[in-house]
């Protein structure tokens, strides 16, 4: 099937250790985008990637960056994470930049020792 | 800037009842789309129901309708015949386009249904 997968499901990280998120899809969706979601609150849009255009959200900390090497993987990494950096990162696409559906993975759940 | 409020953070239902989420947003744009997303525990996001601002007409989708109320700026999920399948969280979703021209899609918190068999 079709899909949006996202590596690993659980991530645990030291303090300041880098870290890297990775997502991959077969429905060759231009349109990638990462979101940070914590608990009781709502999806947060860090950046999303329409083909190589890259698209930063204005409050999105200099500590995330993102890289798409191609049209099926883009990566997430947080380059000195913080505990306030523990979260649900959640990786979606949609096939154009319009109003279209986005489809979600399953998430990466991240800890911060 | 762009708002979406879910002012209900959990809801109950008992099942094949019917449950309305409610959802408000805030925008001064004439040219948007809405979204209801299902997330299951532990599972991915999915597609609900979308409607398009400039119809009038109200989605369905099988057991799920949504109230549009454009003037009220208002778009309730109404989810009859509720099933123990869909006890989930719920978010309202609200997308308008960029100065870059992509649509910025902007999440509520979202209202986690219970379904009591």
């Amino acid at each position: 099937d079709a899909m949006v997968i996202q590596n690993p499901r659980y991530q645990v990280t030291q303090f300041g250790k880098p870290v890297t998120l990775s997502c991959s899809q077969t429905l060759n969706h231009n349109v990638m985008y990462w979101y940070q979601q914590k608990s009781s609150q709502a999806p947060k849009l860090l950046f999303h990637y329409y083909d190589k255009d890259f698209n930063n959200e204005a409050d999105t900390p200099d500590n995330f960056q993102s890289r798409r090497p191609n049209t099926s993987f883009c990566f997430l990494d947080i380059r000195s994470p913080g505990l306030g950096d523990a979260a649900m990162y959640l990786c979606a696409t949609s096939r154009d930049q319009g109003p279209e559906t986005q489809y979600f993975g399953p998430g990466t759940r991240l800890l911060v020792l | 800037a762009q708002t979406v409020t879910q002012s209900q953070p959990e809801m109950s239902v008992q099942e094949a009842e019917t449950v309305t989420l409610s959802c408000t947003y805030d925008t001064s744009e004439s040219d948007y789309y809405l979204f209801w997303y299902k997330q299951p525990p532990s599972r991915q996001m999915i597609l609900v129901i979308r409607q398009e601002a400039y119809k009038q007409q109200n989605a369905t989708e099988n057991r799920f309708s949504v109230n549009f109320q454009k003037a009220a700026k208002s778009f309730s999920l109404k989810i009859s015949d509720s099933q123990l399948g869909d006890a989930a969280m719920y978010f309202c979703a609200y997308r308008f386009p960029s100065s870059g021209g992509s649509y910025i899609p902007t999440f509520g918190r979202g209202t986690s249904l219970i379904v009591h068999p």
